[in-house]
């Protein structure tokens, strides 16, 4: 029930595609979906978040996408550029403060 | 924000000795963890280190093997003790300034033990 599952392993987008990244998650007590980007060499960084009150945020080429009944959120990259190619962790926290991370999806944008 | 400093950034130690691993933020701030990443894999939470109390460890990972300390509320300690290649990882400290909101992260310490 602690599990946050995490799909695609691995990405591979052309310039200018659309990255989507896939999370879902089964304990209701969670309500705070961050996503995290991390370059090699790098601690992760927050890319952008979202609480389940609302259905979806963006910030710039980044958008996140929450269904609550079905306990899902996504990432969704547009426009993706080169520079995006980095592994991107999906998270959930609830009640304390310990963070459950997915697996990770290793993007990569080709030129 | 809180920016995080970790030391040393990446070491390669001989198996049987131990390696000690420095968190400095620069605010006070309450919580901190310490997060392990092996090649490859996602960030597993090794304890919760509180300043004046215990470190709080999580399944699978023991004082005696990951020291903990927390003298002030701006720095910990992770000590890897009596090594083997198997702790080859990336140990991440990692802050938040209160529930529910952003965790932030140093760079990492990269761990090679030979």
């Amino acid at each position: 029930q602690q599990q946050v599952k995490q799909s695609p392993q691995s990405l591979i987008v052309q310039k200018g595609g659309i990255s989507i990244i896939n999370c879902a998650y089964e304990n209701t007590a969670f309500d705070y979906f961050p996503w995290y980007q991390q370059f090699p060499g790098k601690g992760p960084a927050l890319l952008i978040a979202i609480r389940p009150d609302v259905s979806e945020k963006k910030e710039g080429r980044f958008t996140i996408s929450f269904n609550k009944s079905a306990k899902q959120f996504s990432l969704h990259i547009m426009d993706s550029q080169p520079g995006d190619s980095a592994t991107y962790f999906c998270a959930a926290t609830g009640g304390t403060y310990k963070y459950i991370f997915g697996t990770g999806t290793r993007l990569k944008v080709l030129a | 924000s809180a920016v995080i400093s970790q030391k040393p950034s990446r070491d390669i130690c001989q198996r049987g000795t131990s390696l000690t691993i420095q968190c400095q933020v620069d605010s006070q701030v309450t919580m901190m963890f310490w997060y392990r990443q092996q090649p490859g894999q996602s960030l597993t939470l090794i304890a919760t280190a509180n300043q004046g109390s215990e470190a709080t460890y999580e399944s699978g990972f023991v004082i005696d093997k990951f020291p903990i300390s927390r003298p002030n509320l701006t720095f910990s300690t992770l000590t890897v003790s009596n090594m083997s290649p198997e702790d080859s990882s990336i140990y991440l400290c990692s802050v938040e300034q209160g529930l529910n909101t952003e965790a932030f992260f140093g760079q990492g310490t990269r761990l090679t033990v030979v």
